[in-house]
């Protein structure tokens, strides 16, 4: 059962475009979200997170946008430049502050093309 | 440097061969944890740790051991590796509880 979705295995984009990478969660105890970045060979970084009681998180070039009642999130990268091609897995946990684990979704392998 | 560093980065064995995947982090974090990368399913935990000596189960536990006798250690060992247990394996820590990992390089186990 796969409580965190990534329903689009890829996605490509233009240099200097937005980037909308989805993610949905069917777990609503999930209460804290985030997303993390893997370039091939290295492991997953962590990019950005959002807290259930937000519904929006900016850091520079990246936004994550929450949608409690849809049970959906996502991640805009304005603009969008040939080093955010990797590969994004949304992650969830819940009970922030004594939570165990993290659930990944399957993951969204962006390519920005010049 | 602040990492997570994982030991060995690629793998190949015959089924039933004992093997240890090492894990250290040189981070002081409390919490540290192992998953495994496939196709199609993302990453899955296998086990976490919380502390020294507290270590638990996660999603896909079978066929997997570790241990937690030092802070900055957690080794994930595979008594009798099995051809499903191929994948792509990380290690991850973190200060407290597993939102904001660090993950290692990856260790890529092949069980033929």
């Amino acid at each position: 059962d796969q409580q965190v979705k990534q329903n689009s295995p890829s996605l490509s984009v233009q240099e200097g475009r937005i980037s909308i990478l989805n993610c949905d969660y069917t777990n609503s105890m999930f209460d804290y979200f985030l997303w993390y970045k893997k370039y091939p060979a290295e492991g997953p970084t962590f990019l950005i997170s959002i807290s259930s009681i937000k519904d929006k998180n900016e850091d520079g070039r990246f936004t994550v946008f929450l949608n409690k009642s849809a049970k959906h999130l996502s991640l805009h990268i304005v603009p969008s430049q040939p080093g955010d091609s990797a590969v994004y897995f949304c992650a969830a946990s819940r009970n922030t502050g004594t939570a165990s684990k993290l659930t990944f979704g399957t993951g969204t392998r962006l390519q920005v093309t010049l | 440097e602040a990492q997570v560093t994982q030991n060995p980065r690629y793998l190949i064995t015959v089924t039933g061969k004992k093997l240890t995947v090492t894990c250290s982090q040189n981070m002081n974090h409390e919490y540290m944890s192992w998953y495994r990368q496939d196709p199609g399913l993302g990453l899955r935990q296998i086990y976490y740790s919380m502390n020294v000596e507290v270590t638990d189960k996660g999603d896909v536990p079978e066929g997997y051991k570790v241990s937690r006798k030092e802070k900055r250690n957690f080794p994930l060992i595979l008594e009798s590796p099995s051809p499903n247990q191929t994948s792509l394996y990380f290690c991850a820590s973190s200060r407290q509880g597993p939102e904001k990992l660090f993950f290692g390089s990856g260790t890529q186990l092949s069980v033929l």
